[in-house]
């Protein structure tokens, strides 16, 4: 149980574009959901916190304007990265907390994002 | 506030050899200490947990335990295999970032056949 998808798990696409991430739970109600950055051989970067029909808490030096989240379920979380550009190609990488269980929380299988 | 630092990898070993990553942490309160594994391409998965002092996690042979006194959490695997290359994370829950995990900076594990 507790399992989280993350879809795409790859995308490339142009510079200036729009891209979107999909992070759902899939056989449990998430009403936190994490965002995470990687970069090639570093630790994750906590990027957001987003609840369930509120507006997401983002750290610090994350643009919110950049990285828009959704959360307008219990089990659907979204990251659209905005008019992105060679800089913003990474790792992406989601996770969800259930309100019960051992685990603080379950991550998805992450999105490798290419601008070229 | 909180933070977790491992010891710096890449550590390579050949197969059937002995592995221990130090993993020290800072926090306030009693936290959670978990090791997550996160091999190539994809997401991170828990391997092991301790959520008190001296308590052990253990789980597809490697081991860890909770010393409050040291403040450490060193992963430890008696035999390690190629199938175990892979990036590994300290982290703990519970400490002043209520509600978020603080990771350390992942060690590096190659094994050789």
């Amino acid at each position: 149980g507790a399992v989280v998808s993350q879809h795409p798990s790859w995308v490339i696409c142009k510079s200036g574009t729009s891209v979107k991430i999909e992070c759902r739970s899939l056989d449990f109600q998430a009403t936190t959901m994490f965002w995470y950055r990687q970069f090639p051989k570093q630790s994750l970067m906590l990027m957001a916190t987003s609840n369930e029909g509120s507006k997401a808490t983002y750290e610090q030096g994350v643009e919110k304007d950049k990285f828009l989240i959704n959360h307008a379920s219990l089990t659907l979380s979204t990251l659209t990265v905005t008019s992105a550009h060679p800089e913003d190609s990474s790792f992406y990488i989601c996770s969800a907390r259930r309100s019960q269980g051992g685990q603080p929380q379950h991550f998805g299988d992450g999105t490798r994002l290419s601008i070229l | 506030g909180d933070s977790v630092t491992q010891m710096e990898g890449p550590v390579t070993l050949s197969e059937e050899a002995f592995l221990t990553i130090n993993c020290t942490y800072t926090a306030t309160g009693y936290p959670s200490l978990f090791w997550y594994v996160q091999y190539p391409g994809e997401g991170l998965q828990l391997l092991l947990k301790a959520t008190k002092a001296d308590d052990k996690g253990s789980n597809k042979g490697f081991e860890a335990t909770y010393r409050k006194e040291t403040t450490s959490f060193h992963l430890e695997k008696g035999s390690v295999q190629v199938s175990d290359s892979a990036v590994y994370f300290c982290a703990l829950y519970g400490g002043t970032s209520y509600g978020k995990l603080t990771f350390g900076q992942g060690t590096i594990l190659t094994v050789h056949p």
